[in-house]
């Protein structure tokens, strides 16, 4: 069983839909919790960044990571064809990161 | 700021032969990382710097995979010899001191496709 679980997708939604994604994990000492946005034949960039258990917004973004279920989400309001990417949640106890394999989501005009 | 800058973008070579991969990371950052990205594992880390030192090379797949970090501005990640499952997009990212390894800054990759 891989550390953390992610669904590839593809998920096709329209403009202005809300969307989800979704990670869980199965370490219980992991800390630190991060989304990262990759575009095609780009790097990751770093998105959202959460410590511990909670809420985190950033304009259209909200991160939300309730440990005692094991499970992070992020939700994008209002979608937009430049949301159009691959998303990788991430997580840490402290000294290495490590990375789900990402959801594609596709939004179209 | 140009950002964290890799080469070559594109390599293609031949099974047996050595591939080496470049990496300037951002100015002012000491940390780097070296990644690999496939479709069926997504991104695996392989090794990590800390001022120049080598922390964790972990990840490193086996004895044919070397990475050294000479200066603060450059950092190489030779495999010797190639293998075609070796082919996949390789990463190098940087973070600033203090920041961890949460906060990363990734280059634009480098395409390796060993045939």
């Amino acid at each position: 069983q891989k550390e953390v679980e992610q669904d590839p997708g593809p998920l096709s939604v329209p403009e202005g839909a809300i969307v989800s994604l979704n990670c869980t994990y199965s370490n219980s000492a992991f800390q630190y919790f991060m989304w990262y946005r990759q575009y095609s034949r780009k790097g990751p960039e770093l998105l959202m960044y959460t410590y511990s258990s909670g809420n985190k917004e950033d304009g259209r973004f909200t991160a939300q990571v309730d440990k005692s279920s094991k499970y992070i989400s992020l939700f994008i309001r209002d979608s937009q064809p430049s949301d159009s990417a691959t998303y990788l949640c991430a997580m840490t106890p402290t000294d290495k990161l490590i990375f789900g394999t990402g959801t594609r989501l596709q939004v179209f005009p | 700021d140009a950002g964290v800058i890799q080469s070559p973008r594109h390599e293609v070579t031949e099974m047996g032969q050595e591939v080496t991969l470049r990496c300037k990371p951002i100015s002012g950052h000491n940390s780097l990382f070296w990644y690999r990205q496939t479709m069926m594992r997504g991104l695996e880390l392989l090794i990590y710097f800390n001022n120049n030192v080598p922390i964790d090379d972990s990840g490193m797949p086996e004895d044919r995979f070397s990475a050294k970090m000479p200066n603060a501005s450059f950092s190489t990640l030779k495999i010797q010899p190639s293998e075609p499952r070796d082919s996949a997009v390789y990463f190098c990212a940087s973070s600033l001191p203090g920041t961890g390894v949460e906060k990363l800054f990734f280059g634009s990759g480098t395409q390796l496709s060993v045939l």
